[in-house]
């Protein structure tokens, strides 16, 4: 069936430093691909998404570029902020659907210091 | 409401006993997920509604779980004869039942068993 997998974390950077966030996914055919994020405290937020090869989604800095030769999906900020402090999970959504549902990657912390 | 609402917010139980928890989806959004999340774990699914499709519960980890859809809006998980393990946050979201479109989620219902 359909899978995501995500970098471990958690992960600790500088402010201004570069982020990236691994995610690869195991799916038939071009599923659509997503970014949710976790504040503390809150729900899951959609960050951005692409729905076919090659599309580049983006919003509040970050960019993920949906790359079917590899199968990956990787989150990347040129410059993080402190709050960008949150857990960032990759997921999908199969051509077949599989009833619809979206399939989640296990999370990834992050945690930027000033 | 704007956003999908979830209740309670928090809900502490004893072992052994059943617990409710309440979705209100985001008007006109036909879709409707359970998911748990559990500590350090990603977002395992539950169980997904369509309209008036059957759910899709391949998600549901045992039959101590249920869910229901009454009017095709308000969702109602029902864990019978809670354990220990049950404990973590269940979240909902809704969507429009055109594919490829967001899920909103709630904020999560944190259940604790003691």
């Amino acid at each position: 069936g359909d899978s995501v997998t995500q970098m471990e974390g958690p992960v600790t950077l500088s402010e201004e430093a570069f982020l990236t966030i691994n995610c690869t996914y195991t799916a038939t055919g071009y599923p659509s691909l997503f970014w949710y994020v976790q504040y503390p405290g809150e729900g899951l937020q959609l960050l951005l998404k692409a729905t076919k090869a090659d599309d580049k989604g983006s919003n509040k800095g970050f960019e993920a570029t949906y790359r079917k030769e590899t199968t990956s999906f990787h989150l990347e900020k040129g410059s993080v902020q402190v709050s960008d402090s949150a857990v960032y999970f990759c997921a999908l959504k199969g051509i077949y659907n599989q009833g619809g549902k979206l399939i989640f990657g296990q999370g990834t912390e992050l945690s930027v210091k000033p | 409401g704007a956003g999908v609402s979830q209740s309670p917010s928090n809900k502490v139980t004893e072992k052994g006993k059943d617990v409710e928890l309440r979705c209100d989806p985001i008007s006109g959004h036909t879709a409707l997920y359970w998911y748990r999340q559990s500590l350090g774990q990603g977002l395992e699914f539950l169980i997904y509604f369509q309209g008036n499709s059957a759910p899709d519960k391949s998600g549901l980890p045992s039959d101590r779980f249920s869910a229901e859809r009454t009017g095709g809006s308000v969702s109602t998980l029902t864990i019978q004869r809670t354990q220990q393990e049950d404990s973590a946050v269940y979240l909902c979201a809704s969507r429009k039942p055109t594919g490829g479109t967001e899920a909103f989620f709630g904020q999560g219902t944190r259940l604790t068993v003691v």
